[in-house]
């Protein structure tokens, strides 16, 4: 099975900084790959798709980057509301495997 | 788009099954997959399986093969995950989420996630 790593595991940023996050496929994946938000208490919620396409009403500072094995959430400045933990997630064949999780608090 | 509702927040004991259920509704024009996952306290989450109503197909994630299963009833637009032999590591929220059953299996949207519990 495909295994999906992210780093890091947590973060603390300032608001206003750039922040990134990346994760890596054990085996390409092409741009079959997703990113979700979930706050705490929350249900996850899908923020990209296809490696770099913004889900609709998603607030652009967000992005992602990546192809093959090496993929990357990019928060072009962080906002107190961004504080979550973000999840990549392979989903082209099953296992539709999740990566660990990035804890992001502001400093 | 459509919309996802869960049943309620189940206790049971180790050893028992608990079956959550995933009720789907809104514009069902084009094929779609059931996916579930769950999410113990402060953990990540972990991909279980996926169901298409359509074909009937399922697919189960490794760990979970064997004490699992994922069914779909048509009369009520309703997916159920059954799990068997519980045990305290069980103990977690189990959501379901539909992705498009093709290759673009991104999961939108979620339901709300139920509550398991496994205690003696």
């Amino acid at each position: 099975d495909i295994q999906m790593t992210q780093s890091p595991s947590s973060l603390s940023a300032s608001v206003g900084d750039r922040v990134t996050i990346t994760c890596r496929a054990s085996q390409g994946i092409s741009s079959h790959l997703a990113w979700y938000q979930q706050k705490p208490g929350r249900v996850p919620k899908l923020l990209i798709y296809r490696a770099s396409t913004l889900q609709s009403g998603v607030p652009s500072r967000f992005s992602g980057s990546g192809y093959g094995t090496e993929f990357t959430l990019t928060i072009s400045s962080l906002q107190p509301e961004d504080v979550a933990t973000y999840y990549c997630q392979k989903y082209n064949r099953s296992p539709r495997t999740f990566g660990q999780g990035t804890k992001v608090e502001i400093e | 788009q459509l919309q996802l509702v869960q049943s309620g927040a189940e206790v049971r004991k180790p050893g028992a099954s608990v079956k959550v259920s995933c009720k789907v509704s809104g514009p069902m024009f084009s094929p779609f997959d059931i996916n579930w996952v769950r999410q113990a306290t402060g953990q990540g989450l972990d991909w279980m399986g996926w169901l298409n109503p359509n074909s009937d197909n399922t697919a189960y994630a490794r760990k979970f093969q064997g004490r699992v299963t994922l069914t779909w009833d048509s009369s009520t637009s309703t997916a159920y995950l059954e799990l068997f032999s519980l045990t305290s590591e069980d103990t977690a929220v189990y959501y379901c989420a539909t992705s498009d059953g093709y290759d673009d299996n991104w999961f939108d949207p979620w339901g709300q996630g139920t509550l398991v519990t496994v205690s003696s």
